[in-house]
């Protein structure tokens, strides 16, 4: 167990709806990063906030959106879904400082139908 | 952009046999970090590195920082049918960039 907690792990939704993806990082972790991971690809680097900030981007679609709460957890915000974004979703965190392991939760697997 | 350029693509071995496995970029990277991943799992941490030329050691992987810092490279002695799965190379990059960017992937099977 990473520490990572992802919800909800499985999400079957139709197109055009919206959906919310949850994180709740490691204990003491600062910063959250959200990766798409589609059939047989690699990771895709959506986003990372660091401490309530973004800190930096990837090639995250203006659908899309993010955000970190104050109490450290992030929400990753897919709207007007098309079939293309069905994929598994994962967030990782990191420690305190900026540049050190990530950790990555469980994902949550996305289908959209 | 940053790239990692991870190889091979897939490997196929018997058990027993040592396995190796690099990234390379064309730009300086400050950590490299190796990854494990299980169908339908997430990622989990094997190895991380933080010098050029560190060699770090976890049961029986093996991993190195390059020392031109634009290279790893992961080695598994003797493997087992559980080392089956997805090997990843991860890295932050030089510049101030935090993104932890990804290869990706060796995926390897191990015939019993």
């Amino acid at each position: 167990d990473s520490g990572v907690t992802q919800t909800p792990k499985h999400l079957i939704t139709a197109t055009g709806q919206r959906v919310t993806l949850r994180c709740s990082p490691r204990s003491g972790d600062l910063s959250v990063y959200w990766y798409q991971q589609s059939l047989d690809q690699g990771l895709q680097f959506l986003i990372q906030y660091y401490n309530g900030e973004e800190r930096a981007k990837g090639n995250i679609l203006e659908r899309f959106s993010a955000q970190q709460f104050p109490d450290l957890h992030s929400e990753l915000n897919l709207s007007s879904l098309e079939l293309g974004d069905s994929a598994l979703y994962f967030c990782a965190s990191s420690g305190p400082n900026r540049v050190t392991e990530a950790f990555f939760g469980q994902g949550t697997r996305l289908t959209v139908v | 952009g940053q790239q990692l350029n991870q190889s091979p693509q897939s490997m196929f071995i018997q058990e027993g046999e040592d396995v190796s496995m690099n990234c390379t970029s064309s730009s300086i990277f400050n950590t490299w970090l190796w990854y494990k991943q299980d169908p339908g799992e997430g990622p989990v941490l094997l190895i991380a590195l933080y010098k050029a030329g560190e060699l770090t050691s976890n049961g029986r992987l093996t991993a190195q920082f390059g020392i031109t810092r634009k290279d790893s490279f992961l080695n598994i002695s003797a493997s087992i049918p559980s080392d089956v799965g997805i090997y990843f190379c991860a890295g932050h990059g030089q510049g101030g960039s935090e993104k932890l960017v990804f290869g990706k992937g060796t995926k390897l099977t191990v015939n019993p």
